[in-house]
């Protein structure tokens, strides 16, 4: 059975530092990883796909990284900004496009 | 291109009473999800449609949870009668299968139903 785990669990720094979330995953027979930003009250924004084969993927200030023979996934983001603060969740999807989703990093960044 | 809508967004019943949340995926995405988060718990698979077909109800957590999705096209998930531990955020969720093209088993996220019952 897939287990997600995301640290920390909740993550405060000042405007205009770098900051690294993790994501651990316990079986490496995985499809794709998603990493997702959830605002209060609304749905999940797909931020990065990293598909099985690849290492990384970027978006803007945003990177992705996928170990997968250590079941890690890292999301850095780069020149963080008031308006990332949210929750980012990350998702690892089997073959068969089931997700299983970790706790999420809620991320406060201080103006 | 319109995303995953999902209805109502919120939804406020007593308990016994009945609720059913309606999922409209993306036009031409075979796969459908349904997810949900309970309060202060991780978001949750609770099954999977293929067309109209469910592939996958290993996470529905009862059977006070029926989910259909006649035609292959939208999907609607009742809850029947519905108890205090269901509320929470339902999450509907689409995606192209394997083969269909580009963007395979990326999902899509519908912005939610949040579903308190009182």
């Amino acid at each position: 059975k897939q287990e997600v785990t995301q640290i920390p669990a909740a993550l405060s720094v000042p405007e205009g530092e770098n900051l690294v979330l993790n994501c651990s995953f316990t079986d490496s027979a995985i499809y794709n990883l998603q990493w997702f930003r959830q605002d209060p009250g609304k749905g999940l924004t797909s931020l990065l796909l990293i598909q099985s084969s690849q290492r990384e993927q970027t978006s803007g200030r945003l990177n992705a990284s996928l170990d997968k023979s250590s079941g890690r996934s890292t999301l850095y983001i780069a020149a963080s900004q008031p308006g990332d603060s949210a929750t980012y969740l990350c998702a690892v999807n089997t073959n068969a496009g089931k997700s299983t989703f970790g706790d999420g990093t809620t991320l406060t960044v201080k103006p | 291109e319109a995303g995953v809508t999902q209805f109502p967004s919120h939804s406020v019943i007593e308990k016994g009473q009945t609720v059913t949340l309606r999922c409209d995926p993306i036009s031409g995405h075979d796969n459908l999800y349904w997810y949900r988060r309970v309060m202060g718990k991780e978001i949750k698979f609770l099954l999977h449609f293929v067309k109209e077909s469910k592939q996958d109800e290993s996470g529905m957590p009862n059977n006070r949870f029926l989910a259909e999705r006649t035609g292959g096209t939208y999907s609607t998930l009742k809850v029947q009668p519905a108890e205090l531990e269901d509320s929470g955020v339902y999450f509907c969720a689409s995606s192209l299968r394997p083969g269909q093209g580009f963007g395979a088993n990326v999902l899509t996220f519908g912005a939610g139903s949040r579903l308190t019952v009182l």
